[in-house]
């Protein structure tokens, strides 16, 4: 089974304070994606990735897909306690419905 | 409202008791999973369904069972439930084509004692 790697796998910072959580694979994606998790809710799509060197940002968050399009990056800029969650990415392959997964960062932010 | 919608939330059940999650989709979407969510684990597929009457394994599939009757819904089934299916039990659905966006139902947690 391919896997993505996240890391790290748990983060518990200041307010205010900015971080980078890691999603990496040593297989080739097509599209990558990056969910958050709310306690007892299911995964929420934040953003997809498409080409290799992309680069979106929504409000406070950056997310980068990797010029090989096998790793990708989500920065968080001046963190909110809001932005407490488990952050999973998951990579697309050759369109078949399926979707890889990596384990999860779980973030706190402590106010 | 567009939605994934799994029942029950929760569930207490002993061993060997059978048992049905419910899962359901308003959005026309041809393909549905079920994962289920473990510590440190993230997200293992269990089963998955390309449309209806067509099922297929995913990583994690001993121990459950599927049908998919309708386009809407996707049942999950332990014909016998064991403690280690004790879990975080998500359904989703996603449209064909586009990128694999997958929609999420709220979870179901499940004790099997």
């Amino acid at each position: 089974t391919q896997l993505l790697e996240q890391s790290p796998q748990f983060l518990s910072i200041q307010e205010g304070e900015n971080l980078t959580v890691y999603c990496n694979s040593s297989s080739v994606f097509s599209s990558l994606q990056w969910y958050r998790q709310e306690p007892g809710e299911g995964p929420v799509l934040l953003v997809t990735v498409v080409t290799g060197g992309e680069v979106k940002k929504l409000k406070r968050l950056t997310f980068q897909f990797g010029d090989a399009r096998k790793d990708s990056s989500l920065h968080i800029t001046a963190a909110q306690p809001g932005d407490t969650g488990l952050y999973l990415c998951a990579g697309e392959k050759d369109s078949n419905y399926q979707l890889i997964w990596g384990a999860g960062t779980k973030l706190i932010i402590k106010p | 409202e567009a939605q994934v919608t799994q029942n029950p939330r929760y569930l207490i059940t002993v061993t060997g008791k059978k048992l049905t999650v419910t899962c359901s989709q308003n959005m026309n979407h041809e393909y549905m999973s079920w994962y289920r969510q473990d510590p440190g684990l993230g997200l293992r597929q269990i089963y998955y369904s390309m449309n209806v009457e067509v099922t297929d394994k995913g990583d994690v599939p001993e121990g459950y069972k599927v049908s998919r009757k309708e386009k809407r819904n996707f049942p999950l089934i332990l014909e016998s439930p064991s403690p280690n299916q004790t879990s975080l039990y998500f359904c989703a659905s996603q449209l064909r084509g586009g990128h694999n966006i997958q929609y999420f139902g709220a979870g179901t947690r499940l004790s099997v004692l």
